[in-house]
């Protein structure tokens, strides 16, 4: 069975602050994929940033970056300086190789002017 | 190209009917799925399929079913609603195909949703 846990159910900062969002996963399978999707208030699913369970190297992509923790099961999420268009729910995912989704229950991001 | 597209985008079905949510991707996907969204809630994944005449269960598959009888097409049966079936629908589909494999593989390409509500 696989499991994605999001801790953190809501998080509000003032806009320009960073945040980190928090995920746990949980896998038998050796070979997997993460995932981090935005939900903004309009409800569309929005892709972000992948991760291939065999490819540790954390990276930036302009004001996003991940940190990917394979011996914690941890895949974070960090939004550098926010600003108030980030404020969505952010979902954290886990894909098997054999093609199975599973999502996390969100992050309801809020940031404030 | 469209991309992932579900019909309808709103439906009310009266407890006991039946429907079927449409969802077809013009991507040449082999991955497909539909997920629900309950209010403030993830998403739980119901059925996915691998392929052509291939499905799986996932989490929450009581009360549906699916088919996929081509790559495109991958609809939704709701046989008997139930007011537990209130929810918000996505269908998505990824590629594990070259080129998509190297640029996109895995990555989930979701529908606008399809609102449904039982009374």
């Amino acid at each position: 069975a696989q499991k994605v846990t999001q801790a953190q159910t809501e998080i509000s900062v003032v806009e320009k602050e960073d945040v980190t969002l928090d995920c746990v996963y949980e896998t038998r399978d050796t070979t997997y994929y993460l995932f981090w999707y935005k939900q903004p208030p309009s409800g569309e699913l929005v892709f972000l940033i992948r991760r291939n369970s065999f490819d540790e190297q954390n990276e930036i992509s302009g004001r996003y970056s991940w940190n990917f923790q394979k011996s914690t099961s941890s895949f974070n999420f960090t939004i550098t300086a926010s600003q108030v268009v980030d404020s969505a729910v952010y979902f954290c995912a886990l894909r098997t190789n054999a093609g199975k989704s599973t999502f996390g229950d969100g992050t309801t991001l809020t940031v404030k002017p | 190209n469209a991309g992932v597209t579900q019909t309808p985008k709103f439906r009310i079905l009266k407890i006991g009917q039946s429907m079927t949510l449409q969802c077809t991707q013009d991507m040449n996907h082999n991955y497909m799925y539909w997920y629900r969204q309950d209010p403030g809630m993830g998403l739980k994944l119901i059925y996915y399929s691998v392929g052509a005449g291939i499905t799986d269960k996932g989490e929450v598959p009581n009360g549906y079913n699916v088919s996929r009888s081509t790559t495109e097409d991958f609809p939704l049966r709701l046989e008997l609603a139930a007011p537990s079936q209130t929810s918000v629908y996505f269908c998505a589909s990824s590629s594990t195909r070259p080129p998509q494999a190297s640029s996109g593989a895995n990555v989930l390409t979701f529908g606008a949703g399809s609102r449904l509500t039982v009374l």
